[in-house]
């Protein structure tokens, strides 16, 4: 069975800083990963999405990620974080249904 | 835009007494879902309709079910709320065909409260 481990539970870091949310996979077959936003009383937002093909994905508000075959690894980053970026992120691999991570609550410190 | 759309908001309903949620999209999406999602967890999901198709999950409570109605619509009715299941309901809709199915859109919530 798929499943999917967010490493972090909580990651601060400081305006304009880089940030990496880490991401691990277990599946025994292909798979589509995804990263989603949720903002405060809000629904998800797809992020960005990894089917095939290049495995550096960009996605939405600058945000990236890169899917690591042998590491099982989905890590999405951000070059410079805005306060805006303050957010849970939810990291999700695709079966019917989808399987989440637990999240990761961002919080940009000004 | 198309989107998925929820109401109400917000919820407010009493211990035991009956409440729908309603969740309706414009993507033209065949695949519908609800979720429940409570303070600082991930969502956790409850059924599906793959077209007309109802899919329970095998520890969603008898408490809940579902109706879709049609392709744009789908309702959640809780029977008897308990306090227990005041959380944040989420609908979400995405494509699916034979070869199973996409990402999935979300709507922005139903926050249910139960007094």
């Amino acid at each position: 069975a798929q499943s999917v481990t967010q490493l972090d539970s909580q990651v601060p870091v400081f305006e304009e800083a880089p940030v990496e949310l880490r991401c691990n996979y277990s599946s025994s077959v292909s798979v589509y990963l995804f990263w989603y936003v949720q903002y405060p009383n809000q629904g998800l937002q797809l992020l960005l999405k990894y089917l095939s093909g290049s495995t550096l994905v960009k996605g939405i508000n600058g945000f990236e990620a890169e899917f690591n075959k042998s590491q099982t690894s989905f890590h999405l980053r951000k070059p410079s974080v805005h306060i805006s970026d303050t957010a849970e992120y939810f990291c999700a691999v695709q079966t019917t249904p989808l399987v989440f991570g637990k999240g990761t609550r961002l919080s940009v410190i000004a | 835009d198309a989107m998925v759309i929820q109401n109400p908001r917000y919820q407010v309903t009493q211990f035991g007494k009956p409440v729908t949620l309603s969740c309706s999209q414009t993507l033209n999406h065949n695949v519908m879902y609800w979720y429940q999602q409570k303070s600082s967890q991930a969502p956790k999901l409850l059924f599906h309709y793959y077209d007309k198709d109802f899919n329970n999950e095998a520890d969603t409570p008898d408490n809940f079910q579902s109706r879709r109605p049609n392709t744009s619509f789908c309702f959640l009715d809780i029977r008897s709320p308990g306090l227990g299941d005041a959380a944040m309901y989420l609908c979400a809709t995405s494509r699916g065909s034979g070869r199973g199915t996409y990402e999935q859109y979300f709507g922005p919530g139903t926050r249910l409260t139960v007094t």
